[in-house]
């Protein structure tokens, strides 16, 4: 399996531009999990879909942001407009069942963004 | 408030010796905890532990939990140049959710 593909890997941006960063999970997992890494905060979870309806976007910080996932092999993040405090890494999971804390979260290499 | 607290923060040791890096946690519901490797990309699955007392091992490394004492300790025996990396460990509790640590960044010197 070629584990959890995110395009871009690397995306520079003005700030007030919009930026849509893609994910595909793992063939056959249930859950989708993405999450924001910065120095400061550490990882943090901004949203969780389950057979691709969205269950917790409670972490997503504030009406910029926007995550969809139209199918069982693809979902997006959307930042629109993005801002300098958005550059961070950000990283999609997907994991096998129902997404309780005991399934095995696996992770894609990231897209490191840079707001400008 | 749940949190997972891993230490210490950093490390640098020399090849060939021994390190224990420590993970205490405080988990509504706990079910899992769980070892992450993260080098300079995505953290890679190491371990995940729902039972006290019962060592996990792969090669050099070994890790156990202590559901009493509330953490868990993950071992490196004769580290080597590419065990560098930051380490994570998470919590897991009766839902979803993972509560991560802050890392522990260990860096091993030739």
């Amino acid at each position: 399996d070629a584990g959890v593909i995110q395009s871009p890997r690397h995306e520079v941006t003005e700030m007030g531009q919009e930026v849509t960063l893609r994910c595909k999970p793992i063939s056959g997992h249930n859950s989708l999990f993405w999450y924001r890494q910065t120095m400061m905060r550490g990882l943090e979870l901004l949203i969780y879909f389950n057979n691709n309806v969205p269950i917790d976007d409670s972490g997503m910080p504030e009406d910029r942001f926007s995550a969809k996932m139209p199918n069982a092999s693809f979902s997006t993040l959307k930042i629109q407009p993005s801002e300098p405090r958005d550059s961070a890494v950000y990283f999609c999971a997907s994991s096998l069942g129902i997404g309780v804390s005991t399934d095995t979260q696996y992770f894609g290499p990231g897209t490191r963004l840079t707001v400008l | 408030e749940d949190k997972v607290v891993q230490s210490p923060l950093s490390l640098v040791v020399h090849e060939g010796d021994t390190v224990t890096l420590n993970c205490s946690y405080e988990v509504t519901n706990f079910r899992s905890l769980l070892w992450y490797k993260q080098e300079k990309k995505a953290p890679t699955f190491l371990f995940m532990l729902t039972s006290s007392g019962i060592e996990k091992k792969s090669g050099r490394l070994s890790s156990i939990l202590d559901k009493k004492e509330l953490f868990s300790i993950l071992n490196i025996t004769a580290t080597q140049t590419g065990d560098s990396a930051v380490y994570l460990c998470a919590g897991g509790g009766g839902n979803y959710q993972l509560i991560w640590g802050a890392g522990t960044k260990l860096i091993i010197k030739p």
